[in-house]
């Protein structure tokens, strides 16, 4: 059963705080690692989509590494701002389905 | 900007019953799925379909669901007999081709609750 896994569950920070993400997945059979930004009665909004080993990629104040030989993936955001507070979630593509994690709940204090 | 449309945004139903939920996916887009969030649970895959075809669906995708693309924009997910499990906020999405390097977009859901 393939498993992915993100860190912290919640994290509260003031504005202007940096901030980072930790997402756990399987490293065989890597195909694509998708990154979302989810905000409460809306739908998940598509962030990134890392395919190579070393990837980084940058929209905005955000940004996101990929590692496929050890399975994980870092998403930064930099001088965080109350707008940036959402679910962010990380999703395993292994064929043509995605494997989500739990998704890790920002919130930004002003 | 292009979005998939997801109708009902709430449908209750009663256990047993049949539901149909609908989702016009993006206009250039070949490729769709179901996804459901059950409360306080992971997104979890059901079903992708292309070219007229389910292509890969998960073992919650028993019998009493089908999927069809009925007039060429509509893109359903039915419930035969609905049961309490099935409550869950649904989710369609479409991609415009399997590269690996394209995302799926979704749609904002439809909540299903079975009385």
């Amino acid at each position: 059963i393939l498993n992915v896994e993100q860190s912290p569950q919640s994290l509260h920070v003031q504005e202007g705080d940096s901030t980072n993400f930790t997402c756990s997945f399987p490293s065989s059979n890597f195909y694509a690692l998708h990154w979302y930004r989810w905000e409460t009665a809306k739908s998940p909004e598509a962030l990134f989509v890392m395919t190579l080993n070393g990837d980084e990629k940058k929209k905005g104040r955000i940004s996101a590494t990929l590692n496929t030989k050890e399975g994980y993936s870092y998403l930064y955001i930099k001088g965080s701002q109350p707008e940036d507070s959402a679910t962010y979630l990380c999703a395993f593509q292994g064929g043509n389905k995605l494997v989500f994690g739990a998704g890790t709940i920002l919130r930004v204090k002003s | 900007e292009p979005e998939v449309t997801q109708t009902p945004s709430h449908q209750v139903t009663q256990m047993g019953q049949e539901v149909i939920l609908r989702c016009v996916p993006i206009s250039n887009h070949l490729y769709f799925y179901w996804y459901r969030q059950i409360l306080g649970q992971k997104v979890e895959f059901l079903v992708s379909f292309y070219n007229n075809e389910i292509s890969e669906k998960s073992e919650i995708f028993d019998d009493q669901f089908s999927v069809e693309r009925p007039d060429g924009s509509n893109f359903t997910l039915k419930i035969r007999s609905t049961k309490l499990e099935d409550s869950a906020m649904y989710f369609c999405a479409s991609s415009v081709s399997r590269g690996y390097n394209q995302p799926q977009h979704f749609g904002d859901g439809t909540r299903l609750s079975i009385l």
